[in-house]
């Protein structure tokens, strides 16, 4: 089954970039991912969509300085010219026939 | 513009079953592109998908909760529903309901969250 790991915390400061990982698990390295933020006390909100072939879908309104990458196994979300209202916690998620996955989430530190 | 909204009973006593209900408005619960899933988050944790269903009724639960998840459609209502049974102090939460694209599996649209606190 896929695993999608994530570094539990990550930091930047105002007005910066910061590149989020999420790496797919062994054989598992052409799955498509979706990133999502989470802000303080809020539900989660759906960023994008994050194809190996580095194809993407965005969330009705999501910024552009929200964009996706990757390498291998790994999948980036990269957030430029920081702001506060950024600081959230943010998870991967991928899929299979029937199944659902999370990564354990990232929380970034707007400094 | 797509809503949902949960709703849920708040506190539960252990080993009974945990109710919640999810509405859904501006948009069809019966469309054949999307599936309705249910999420979890316990305190200061991470997301742990519970199941999805499709407008048929068609399920699919995460393995390990498998044993004690019901979810079904209430389509008349624009409804989802999701039962936990034999509940624990493990099964504290916030409960999200969500879109869950078909083609995809990712979650597109989430509710706000109903916390569910079990306790003896």
């Amino acid at each position: 089954q896929v695993v999608l790991t994530q570094s539990p915390s990550a930091s930047a400061s105002l007005g910066a970039s910061v590149k989020l990982t999420c790496t797919l698990s062994i054989g598992h390295s052409r799955y498509a991912i979706a990133w999502h933020q989470q802000q303080p006390e809020k539900g989660p909100r759906f960023l994008m969509k994050f194809n190996s072939d580095g194809s993407h879908t965005k969330g009705a309104g999501i910024s552009d300085r929200f964009s996706g990458s990757s390498s291998g196994a790994e999948r980036y979300l990269t957030i430029s010219s920081l702001q506060s209202d950024d600081e959230a916690d943010y998870y991967c998620q991928t899929w299979g026939t029937g199944i659902r996955v999370f990564g354990g989430g990232t929380k970034l530190t707007v400094l | 513009h797509l809503q949902l909204q949960e709703s849920g009973p708040g506190l539960v006593k252990t080993s009974e079953t945990l109710s919640i209900t999810c509405t859904v408005s501006g948009g069809s619960i019966r469309n054949n592109s999307y599936n309705w899933g249910w999420i979890r988050q316990p305190p200061g944790r991470g997301l742990e998908w519970i199941g999805s269903i499709y407008y048929t009724g068609t399920t699919y639960f995460n393995p390990s909760l498998k044993s004690r998840v019901t979810i079904s459609l209430d389509t008349s209502k624009s409804q989802v529903s999701l039962r936990l049974s034999s509940v624990t102090a493990a099964d504290t939460a916030v409960y999200y309901c969500a879109r869950d694209e078909v083609l995809t599996g990712l979650f597109d649209y989430w509710g706000q969250g109903t916390l569910a606190t079990v306790s003896s």
